[in-house]
């Protein structure tokens, strides 16, 4: 059984699209997040939710926009996409420290 | 803003050799962590050091942490071709908020 799963695995979108990502842990934690990983495969954090309710939102643009509908749940919204965009989303989940990454997202951006 | 930086960021060795990589960070942690990544994978947790522990090992990994030089250094022995990956080492501050680096990418060669 799967404990973190994306979907989808891969995104192929114009500039300007509006695009969603999905996020789903069956582990029974609290906290989740979505990080980011460039071409050059440094992962930088976006956004932790809490119990639903966002911890960390680093300096991330507002086009991108999480939503938790439960605790098991965290979704990637994003709006307006831009060629700068395109890179590998993780959802991750953890409790007391050890994180649990999904397989990511590869967006890419045309 | 990211937290740990691996070194080097890139490292080939023949199978059987052990491979070094080292982590430095710049802030107090709780504890530390190594990943590691498979190509075109999510983050596997491998190991998790206290900031109270100096050394820990798990199977053929060794894992050092000196707080006063804010490093750590994790010990791959007798390396296969299926460690080549990229390693990543994680700091943890608190509230499971990690901080990752950009990843050392080892290259075991059969």
């Amino acid at each position: 059984d799967t404990a973190v799963s994306q979907t989808p695995k891969y995104l192929v979108t114009q500039m300007g699209n509006d695009k969603s990502i999905k996020c789903e842990q069956n582990l029974g934690h609290d906290t989740m997040y979505w990080y980011k990983q460039d071409s050059k495969k440094f992962l930088k954090i976006m956004f932790s939710y809490n119990n639903k309710e966002l911890i960390i939102n680093e300096t991330v643009p507002n086009r991108f926009s999480p939503k938790s509908p439960d605790k098991a749940h965290l979704n990637l919204h994003i709006n307006s996409l831009e060629l700068g965009d395109s890179a590998v989303y993780f959802c991750a989940s953890s409790q007391r420290g050890t994180q649990y990454f999904g397989p990511g997202t590869r967006l890419t951006v045309l | 803003s990211q937290q740990g930086e691996e070194d080097p960021q890139a490292l080939s060795i023949q199978e059987g050799e052990n491979a070094t990589m080292n982590c430095s960070y710049k802030t107090s942690i709780n504890n530390l962590q190594w990943y590691r990544q498979n190509s075109g994978r999510g983050l596997v947790h491998l190991i998790l050091i206290r900031s109270n522990e100096r050394e820990k090992h798990s199977g053929r990994l060794r894992v050092t942490l000196d707080t006063s030089k804010k490093s750590s250094s994790l010990l791959i022995t007798a390396s296969r071709a299926a460690d080549t990956a990229s390693y990543f080492c994680a700091t943890d501050a608190g509230s499971d908020d990690m901080r990752f680096g950009a990843g050392t990418r080892l290259t075991v060669k059969p």
